[in-house]
């Protein structure tokens, strides 16, 4: 499988405040690339994906992706308990993700 | 509702026994799923790529005589972990594409597995 790397965590933030995590990949051919949610225990949520460098947003989710740099990003702003899980990178191949470590977010109340 | 459906969701079996997981895609077909892994307090690793009407592929360090999968039709896939051991426990996933081209890759419910 591919190299993905995840910022480290845990992140906490402040209710209401912004979460960035950070994603970099080492296969420079590789086309699409998700943001996963995963609560303990239980099976990845897709957030959003996106191909095209650039930004691209989807309610209080921003991704952001610059294939030169090798380099994705989520942002959630408006940051709530409820989003506290953790944050899964992946790099698609066909349909064969390689993740990332994860990064657990805690968003304090 | 799921569109992709593992079961049994945790099983606990005895060392040296075998468990079969099943992965069922429900509102169409799918001629390759794929089979994770995950530990505790780690990421999920591809174990195997499951092709209907084939063998299977698998990724490096994982072993096939022991991680049986048969993908017999186009909506089940089957994953058996034979002489199960305790350092087998973990929580597997399968996933499926559609059969259009597309981004949207469904994940079952996943399956914990605790071996004693």
């Amino acid at each position: 499988q591919k190299e993905v790397e995840q910022n480290s965590g845990p992140l906490s933030v402040p209710e209401g405040a912004i979460a960035s995590l950070n994603c970099t990949y080492s296969d420079r051919g590789s086309q699409s690339f998700f943001w996963y949610r995963q609560y303990s225990g239980k099976s990845p949520e897709l957030i959003m994906f996106i191909y095209s460098n650039g930004d691209k947003e989807d309610g209080r989710f921003t991704a952001q992706l610059n294939k030169a740099s090798q380099y994705v990003s989520l942002l959630i702003r408006d940051s709530q308990p409820s989003d506290s899980a953790t944050y899964l990178c992946a790099v698609n191949n066909d349909y064969k993700l390689s993740f990332g470590a994860g990064t657990t977010v805690t968003v304090r109340a | 509702g799921a569109v992709v459906s593992q079961h049994p969701s945790w099983v606990i079996c005895k060392s040296g026994t075998s468990v079969k997981i099943e992965c069922r895609s429900l509102d169409f077909q799918a001629t390759t799923m794929f089979w994770y892994r995950q530990f505790p307090k780690q990421s999920l690793m591809l174990m195997a790529t499951s092709n209907e009407g084939s063998k299977a592929t698998y990724e490096q360090g994982v072993e096939k005589d022991k991680f049986l999968i048969n993908h017999a039709s186009l909506t089940l896939s089957t994953l058996t972990v034979t002489s199960a051991h305790p350092e087998d426990s973990s929580f597997y996933i399968c996933s499926a594409p559609p059969t259009v081209s597309g981004n949207t890759i469904y994940f079952g419910e996943g399956s914990w597995l605790t071996v004693v």
